[in-house]
């Protein structure tokens, strides 16, 4: 099955610093998730992406849908202490459900006062 | 509007037993899928109901099923527990139509002694 590389598998910044990470594979997707997941939480959606090339914004976060329609982006600018938590891509399989969702293995953020 | 509610919050069993999980979606979302989370295999789809029939299924033992009422809530259950079922089980909803949005419940950790 396909699999979602998540890169970096974990993050040390300094509080007001702006944060990257992406999510590469070799298939190609239709849609991109990114989550947030606090412990012992669920993950919570970020943003969603549905097209090719799309950027899109939510406050601080910014998230893009690669081109070639394989990778995707999150950034994290002016990061504050409530950003910790682990971070999540997250795609559909291109053949089956749009609701049977490929996880990337997450980033974990830490941010140092 | 209230969000996705999973009972019970936390469970612990024995191996050999069986357990059953509750879900209830957000209002008028008909689709439920549910995911299984470890440190080791991070998040895993397990299976997904939409207006009380199964659609897919992902890659785990018959001992893990399922299944969807008339009012969409959902129930998980696995027989015969073992000690690698230790897990958080997530419910995730979504309305059911594209472009699709998975939104998850806070889980129910399940440890298996």
């Amino acid at each position: 099955g396909q699999q979602l590389n998540q890169s970096p598998q974990s993050m040390f910044i300094q509080e007001g610093e702006d944060v990257s990470m992406n999510c590469t594979s070799s298939s190609i997707f239709n849609t991109w998730l990114w989550y947030k997941q606090d412990p012992g939480e669920g993950p919570v959606l970020l943003i969603a992406l549905y097209k090719a090339g799309e950027l899109t914004s939510n406050g601080r976060l910014t998230a893009q849908f690669g081109i070639t329609r394989k990778d995707s982006f999150l950034n994290i600018s002016a990061s504050i202490p409530s950003d910790v938590g682990i971070y999540f891509c997250a795609a559909p399989a291109p053949s089956g459900s749009a609701r049977q969702l490929t996880f990337g293995s997450g980033t974990q953020l830490t941010v140092l006062p | 509007k209230a969000g996705v509610t999973q009972t019970p919050r936390y469970l612990i069993k024995t191996r050999g037993q069986q357990v059953t999980l509750s879900c209830s979606p957000i209002s008028g979302h008909r689709s439920v899928s549910w995911y299984q989370q470890t440190p080791g295999q991070g998040l895993q789809f397990l299976f997904e109901y939409f207006s009380e029939t199964q659609r897919n299924k992902g890659n785990f033992p018959g001992r893990f099923s399922g299944r969807q009422f008339s009012n969409s809530r959902s129930e998980m259950n696995v027989s015969t527990l073992e000690l690698g079922d230790s897990a958080l089980y997530l419910c995730a909803s979504s309305l059911g139509i594209t472009p699709e949005k998975l939104f998850f419940g806070s889980g129910t950790q399940l440890s298996v002694l």
